[in-house]
């Protein structure tokens, strides 16, 4: 089956700095790669998703980027804001059309 | 659009009692649901497929009679802790493919926190 690993684990970045989260994925057949947001104790949301077609998307501060011959993917966030702060997840639909999950990123926006 | 509900939030149950978790797909039609469960500051396990009028479709490892799902329609389904014990402490969401988006596009519920005491 997909295996995600997500880095780093924890991140912390001064406010109006980038951030960026990395993902790796073992299944070449996977062909869509949303990236969530989770506030504590509140569901995950989608921010931005990219599909194995396109190499970059972007809307407004978020921008993802997907390599398939690497099988890796990443999020940028720039000018980052205090409300930035929660943990993010990769995912990715493997063979088996079922979403798998990176094991999270908490993002940390210093004032 | 594609809004899912999940109750309830929060439950607190005794040993040995059963729980059940509804979701539903408020707005659309789900043939698909999905359960995970997440524990503190991990990330979410997929537990299960929920297939509308069909058996669900379990992940390894996870007891498919401790955690009963039903799908007995287009817009919801169940999920029931048989038998809770403290270890089955935990956040469970659920979760539905958006409608006309093709690939794995979902909506979250707002998960239930499960206490067994």
């Amino acid at each position: 089956g997909e295996n995600v690993e997500q880095h780093p684990s924890t991140l912390s970045v001064q406010e109006g700095d980038s951030a960026v989260i990395k993902c790796t994925y073992s299944d070449s057949a996977s062909n869509y790669f949303p990236w969530y947001k989770q506030e504590l104790g509140k569901r995950p949301q989608l921010i931005i998703d990219i599909r194995s077609n396109v190499g970059e998307k972007k809307d407004q501060r978020i921008a993802v980027t997907l390599n398939k011959t690497a099988k890796h993917f990443s999020l940028h966030i720039t000018e980052t804001q205090p409300e930035d702060s929660a943990v993010y997840f990769c995912a990715a639909t493997g063979s088996a059309r079922q979403l798998t999950f990176g094991s999270g990123t908490q993002l940390t926006v210093l004032p | 659009g594609a809004v899912v509900s999940q109750h309830p939030s929060r439950v607190i149950c005794k040993s040995g009692t059963s729980v059940k978790i509804e979701c539903r797909s408020l707005d659309f039609q789900a043939t698909t649901m999905f359960w995970y469960r997440q524990f503190p500051k991990k990330s979410l396990m997929l537990m299960a497929t929920s297939n509308e009028g069909s058996k669900a479709t379990y992940e390894q490892g996870v007891e498919k009679d401790k955690f009963l799902i039903n799908h007995a329609s287009l817009t919801l389904s169940t999920l029931t802790v048989t038998s809770a014990h403290p270890e089955d402490s935990s956040f469970y969401i659920c979760s539905a493919r958006r409608p006309r988006t093709g690939a794995n596009v979902l909506t979250f519920g707002a998960g239930s926190r499960l206490t067994v005491l």
